[in-house]
């Protein structure tokens, strides 16, 4: 099984400012034959199922705004909030479809304003 | 619009069965995969398996075989999640989720089923 390892568990960010996320899997998420990542992020606010962000690592999903990023190839990515916004509050996790059964997840980065 | 709505909360004892629905509106049912993700009380999400509704065949996470099936009604385009012998680390929150065939990510999510076990 891939082990989805995302850094850190938790973070507090200003609003305005930059917050980073951290997602490592144990083995590489590119398919050489198509040069794709599979990798996808999720945000999930309290009480609500998760809403897709991102996929193929850097997709971003309609509707989602710009100021969510995601990058990284192999086995290293991160998603990137540009300007946080109060909204932004929420679980986010990464999410491998490379190799299944089984598809797996990271433990979950919560997000808070400082 | 998409939509994948989902029964309602259950509370079972111990022992017995649990069987969850996911009824898909807004596009060609067959055209998709269904997963099942739960989420435990305070936890992460953690991946049951998948159902191809077009011809009913199903891929389960190793440590649920043999307790967890999924099946389709292609009439209603409902699909169904049953867990046998419950115990009290299956109370959580169950969320059925639609994927593409080729791309197994999850674009559209049910609301999700509280499925409490308590004696």
């Amino acid at each position: 099984d891939i082990v989805m390892t995302q850094s850190p568990d938790s973070l507090a960010v200003s609003l305005g400012e930059r917050a980073t996320i951290n997602c490592k899997s144990s083995q590489s998420l590119l398919y050489s034959s198509n040069n794709k990542n599979y990798l996808a992020w999720y945000q999930q606010r309290p009480g609500q199922p998760p809403k897709l962000l991102i996929y193929w690592a850097s997709t971003r999903e309609s509707g989602v705004p710009d100021r969510f990023t995601g990058s990284g190839s192999g086995t290293d990515f991160t998603l990137t909030i540009s300007s946080l916004q109060p909204e932004d509050v929420a679980v986010y996790y990464c999410q491998q479809y490379h190799s299944h059964p089984p598809i797996t997840f990271g433990q979950g980065t919560r997000l808070e304003i400082k | 619009q998409v939509q994948l709505v989902q029964s309602g909360a259950e509370v079972k004892k111990p022992g017995a069965s649990v069987k969850v629905s996911c009824k898909a509106s807004g596009d060609t049912f067959t055209s998709y995969y269904i997963h099942w993700v739960r989420q435990a009380p305070g936890q992460g999400l953690e991946w049951m398996g998948l159902i191809n509704p077009s011809v009913g065949s199903a891929s389960y996470v190793k440590k649920l075989q043999g307790r967890v099936a999924m099946t389709r009604d292609t009439s209603t385009s409902t699909v169904y999640m049953e867990l046998s012998s419950l115990t009290s680390e299956d109370t959580a929150v169950y969320y059925c989720a639609r994927g593409l065939k080729f791309s197994l990510y999850f674009d559209y999510w049910g609301q999700g089923t509280l499925v409490t076990v308590s004696s």
